[in-house]
């Protein structure tokens, strides 16, 4: 079965540290890997799109990481700030459809408090 | 550009009731998703068009569910009769699918929320 799967499920940390979240897929075949982000009452944007041969990229304070092998995903962000607390969400996109259908985890709820 | 629109931003209804939501997707883009989010199941796709033709609809839930792309620039999504169970936050996205689908990055409006009684 498609699925993605992201730890934690929530995050509270305080402005200025680090942060690592995690999602692990079991999407065959795999066609690209992304992160979102989800402010409360909005829309998911776009962070990273990843495909089978990227193992790191980064945006801004955002840097993904990508281990197809172990098929393996995480999101370190840098030096947080308040406006970094949101929903987290991971989503695989399916290789063999012809929609490019995505997979969507349950997303990681990250809290930075000041 | 204004981005993907949705409206309404909220709606509440009673049960049976029909519901449209409608959405304008980004000027030149040829691709639109219509997803539902819930705190249980969260993101899911319910149909996708490709050049105002629906391409897959194997996420709507049931024949409750309708939607329809009659030009490049407007969808509608349709919920008739609408059950309680339907409440969730709707988004509309879209995004400009050059070659094979799932290497571009979709835009998604703010949502509708759905609320029925």
């Amino acid at each position: 079965k498609n699925q993605v799967e992201q730890s934690p499920q929530s995050l509270i940390i305080l402005e200025g540290k680090n942060c690592t979240l995690q999602c692990n897929y079991t999407v065959s075949p795999f066609s690209n890997l992304r992160w979102y982000k989800q402010d409360t009452g909005r829309g998911p944007v776009s962070l990273t799109i990843m495909t089978f041969s990227e193992n790191t990229k980064s945006n801004g304070r955002y840097t993904a990481t990508l281990d197809a092998d172990t098929k393996q995903s995480s999101l370190h962000i840098t030096a947080s700030q308040l406006s970094d607390s949101a929903s987290y969400i991971c989503v695989v996109s399916l290789g063999s459809s012809n929609t490019g259908k995505l997979i969507f985890g349950q997303g990681t709820t990250l809290q930075v408090k000041p | 550009d204004a981005g993907v629109i949705q409206s309404p931003r909220h709606e509440v209804t009673e049960m049976g009731q029909e519901v449209t939501l409608r959405c304008k997707p980004i000027s030149g883009h040829n691709s639109l998703f219509w997803y539902r989010q819930t705190m249980m199941r969260g993101l899911e796709l319910l149909i996708y068009f490709n050049n105002n033709v629906p391409i897959d609809d194997s996420g709507m839930p049931e024949d409750r569910f309708s939607a329809k792309m009659p030009n490049a620039s407007f969808s509608t999504l349709k919920i008739q009769p609408s059950e309680p169970r339907d409440s969730a936050v709707y988004f509309c996205a879209s995004s400009l699918v050059r070659g094979a689908p799932g290497q571009e990055t979709q835009y998604f409006g703010p949502g509708t929320r759905l609320l029925v009684l």
